[in-house]
């Protein structure tokens, strides 16, 4: 079975200060990684993926994700935080289940930036 | 303009009254979703349809229905709301083994 855990519902930094939000899959096969942000009143815009090849994934308005899969996890970061960043951000894995896919959901964190 | 439009953006009804919200996408996706959005909760997913005649339930398929008769569309039909189901929807579309495109959300209040 594939699911996701974001560790913090809130994550708060300073603009220009650097931006971690975490994430760990459990999975039995090599996964498929995906980021999403969603600002407010919007639907969910696609960051940045990982699912075959370099394990460092660039990804749209500065972020990138690194998969590591002896830690099974797919943090992501950006080096420094903008006001514009604060948004909801999800982590999501393909979760496989006899020859169906699914999508599923973290359960977000909110990145809140202060000047 | 490749995109995945639900119909509408903002509902009120009343409980017990049928309902059907609309999404349809243009970039001839096999896969389509629908999810629902709660506090806390993040993103759950209702139903999915592998292609056309193809559907089956997600995590929370109580009280809901699907259809996909044609490739490009993906109704969820509420029978019979309850306030419960309040909630903010969002349909999906994507290929195997790869990214989900989001409509813009319908933000359903059921009273």
């Amino acid at each position: 079975a594939q699911s996701v855990t974001q560790l913090g519902s809130h994550v708060s930094v300073s603009e220009g200060a650097l931006v971690l939000l975490r994430c760990n899959y459990s999975s039995s096969v090599p996964p498929y990684l995906f980021w999403y942000v969603q600002y407010p009143n919007q639907g969910l815009q696609l960051l940045l993926k990982y699912t075959t090849g370099a394990t460092l994934v660039k990804g749209i308005n500065g972020f990138e994700a690194e998969f590591k899969k002896s830690e099974t996890s797919f943090h992501l970061t950006k080096p420094s935080a903008h006001m514009s960043d604060a948004a909801e951000y999800y982590c999501a894995v393909i979760k496989t289940d006899t020859g169906f896919q699914k999508l599923v959901f973290g359960t977000g964190t909110r990145l809140l930036v202060s000047p | 303009e490749a995109q995945v439009t639900q119909n509408p953006r903002y509902l009120i009804t009343v409980t017990g009254k049928k309902l059907t919200v609309t999404c349809s996408q243009n970039m001839n996706h096999e896969y389509m979703s629908w999810y629902r959005q709660d506090p806390g909760l993040g993103l759950r997913q209702i139903y999915y349809s592998m292609n056309v005649e193809v559907t089956d339930k997600g995590d929370v398929p109580e009280g809901y229905k699907v259809s996909r008769k044609e490739k490009r569309n993906f109704p969820l039909i509420l029978e019979s709301p309850s306030p419960n189901q309040t909630s903010l929807y969002f349909c999906a579309s994507g290929e195997r083994n790869t990214e989900a495109f989001f409509g813009q959300g319908t933000r359903l209040t059921v009273v």
